[in-house]
């Protein structure tokens, strides 16, 4: 059965510096691997996706993730991160009936 | 069409009542999705259908809990005889399902809190 783990419960970088969040996953195949943001109170925004092809996935935003088949990796990475940015990160792998799996999530604090 | 939308958003309920929930899906979505999401955690997949077929439904899905969708449209969610455990957001989703094999993006609503005091 599929699974992700997110090892940062929360992360606080300063406004305009470099982000990376943590996305590690386990799956029987290849994966439909995705990343969703949850400001408070609102439902899941998609910001990427891989499905295959190029590892380097571009999303909204500004962010882009990378797909390491030998890390079962899929780290969310922006340049600078922005205030607005503050919200609730979740990694997510899909499966074969198209149900997904969530990490337990990252929340981002935005230091000004 | 404005994407996914879910009644009530807020629901407060007293320990033994029953509740339920509604889901609008993206009018040309043929799959919807129930998802569950505690405090602090990521959501958890309880049931999907493919127009007015429920496919799957999770462990978590106890007998409680009954989902329908009976024109393949909109959902309703039903808790029966709600316990404090079930207090959590509730959110839905939905896809189109182009074909066998293929996989597409969820899109999810705005979810439904509920609270069981």
């Amino acid at each position: 059965a599929q699974s992700v783990t997110q090892p940062d419960i929360h992360i606080t970088v300063s406004e305009g510096a470099s982000l990376e969040l943590r996305c590690n996953y386990s799956y029987g195949a290849t994966p439909y691997l995705f990343w969703y943001v949850q400001s408070p109170g609102q439902g899941l925004q998609l910001l990427l996706k891989y499905f295959s092809g190029d590892t380097l996935v571009q999303g909204i935003k500004g962010f882009e993730a990378e797909f390491k088949r030998s890390q079962s990796s899929f780290n969310l990475r922006k340049p600078s991160v922005h205030w607005s940015d503050a919200a609730e990160y979740f990694c997510a792998v899909g499966g074969g009936n198209n149900d997904m799996r969530f990490g337990a999530g990252t929340r981002l604090t935005v230091k000004p | 069409d404005t994407g996914v939308s879910q009644d009530p958003r807020h629901k407060i309920t007293k320990r033994g009542q029953n509740v339920t929930f509604r889901c609008d899906p993206i009018s040309e979505h043929n799959r919807l999705y129930w998802y569950r999401q505690t405090l602090g955690q990521g959501p958890e997949f309880l049931t999907y259908f493919q127009n007015e077929a429920q496919l799957e439904k999770s462990r978590l899905l106890s007998d409680r809990f009954s989902a329908e969708r009976p024109k393949g449209s909109f959902s309703t969610l039903e808790i029966q005889r709600t316990e404090q455990g079930d207090s959590a957001m509730y959110l839905c989703a939905s896809s189109i399902q182009s074909g066998l094999g293929s996989y597409n993006e969820q899109f999810f609503g705005p979810g439904t809190r509920l609270t069981v005091l």
